[in-house]
């Protein structure tokens, strides 16, 4: 069975603190992509990375770092020199193949409040 | 804009009525997903269609149905609202049955009221 866990249910940081948000995932496919989404209190989800299974590589954007670890099923997200703007909830989700379709399991979500 | 278009923005209606949400697929996408997010079970996958045809099922319940049609615009259907079903109902699209691409475009969502 697929699975994501988001175990930080609410994070709250103060303005240019950096913050790492977890994602550990189980998936028995062997080809699979993982996602970040953030979705703010206006309710849409908004793409931030998508990272296939077979690419390790980190990437950063901007002030965004992405972490994924196969060795310990993780996708961490990392926001650097926090901004009230990044205030939201953010989701991580998993996508693969074994059941026929590439539907997303996401996390519970964790809730980001970056206070001024 | 996504370009996948969702209709209503939001909707509020009454214990055992019927309504149906609309989603427009981006331009060339084949593929339309349906989601729900509700404060009890988060996030969860409804329904895949692909090119009108149904794909797979997740946590949906026998009061909901879908279908897409031969312009590729698909249609949730929820009958016997209970309160239970406020929600907020998401469709995404995307080009293949597979991620080929970048993975999908969310629309912004249908906000279901039920009073």
């Amino acid at each position: 069975a697929q699975k994501v866990t988001q175990a930080q249910t609410e994070i709250s940081v103060v303005e240019k603190e950096d913050v790492t948000l977890d994602c550990v995932y189980e998936t028995r496919d062997t080809t699979y992509y993982l996602f970040w989404y953030k979705q703010p209190p206006s309710g849409e989800l908004v793409f931030l990375i998508r990272r296939n299974s077979f690419d390790e590589q980190n990437e950063i954007s901007g002030r965004y770092s992405w972490n994924f670890q196969k060795s310990t099923s993780s996708f961490n997200f990392t926001i650097t020199a926090s901004q009230v703007v990044d205030s939201a909830v953010y989701f991580c989700a998993l996508s693969g193949n074994g059941s026929g379709t590439y539907k997303y399991i996401f996390g519970t979500g964790t809730r980001l409040k970056v206070l001024a | 804009d996504s370009g996948v278009t969702q209709t209503p923005k939001h909707l509020i209606t009454a214990t055992g009525q019927r309504v149906t949400l609309r989603c427009s697929p981006r331009s060339g996408d084949l593929s339309v997903y349906w989601y729900q997010q509700s404060l009890d079970q988060g996030l969860q996958f409804l329904i895949h269609y692909y090119n009108g045809e149904e794909r797979a099922k997740g946590n949906i319940l026998e009061r909901f149905s879908a279908q897409q049609f031969p312009d590729l615009h698909s249609e949730l259907n929820l009958s016997s609202l209970e309160l239970g079903d406020s929600a907020l109902y998401f469709c995404a699209s995307s080009h293949t049955m597979g991620q080929m691409d970048y993975g999908y475009t969310f629309g912004s969502g249908t906000r279901l009221t039920v009073v």
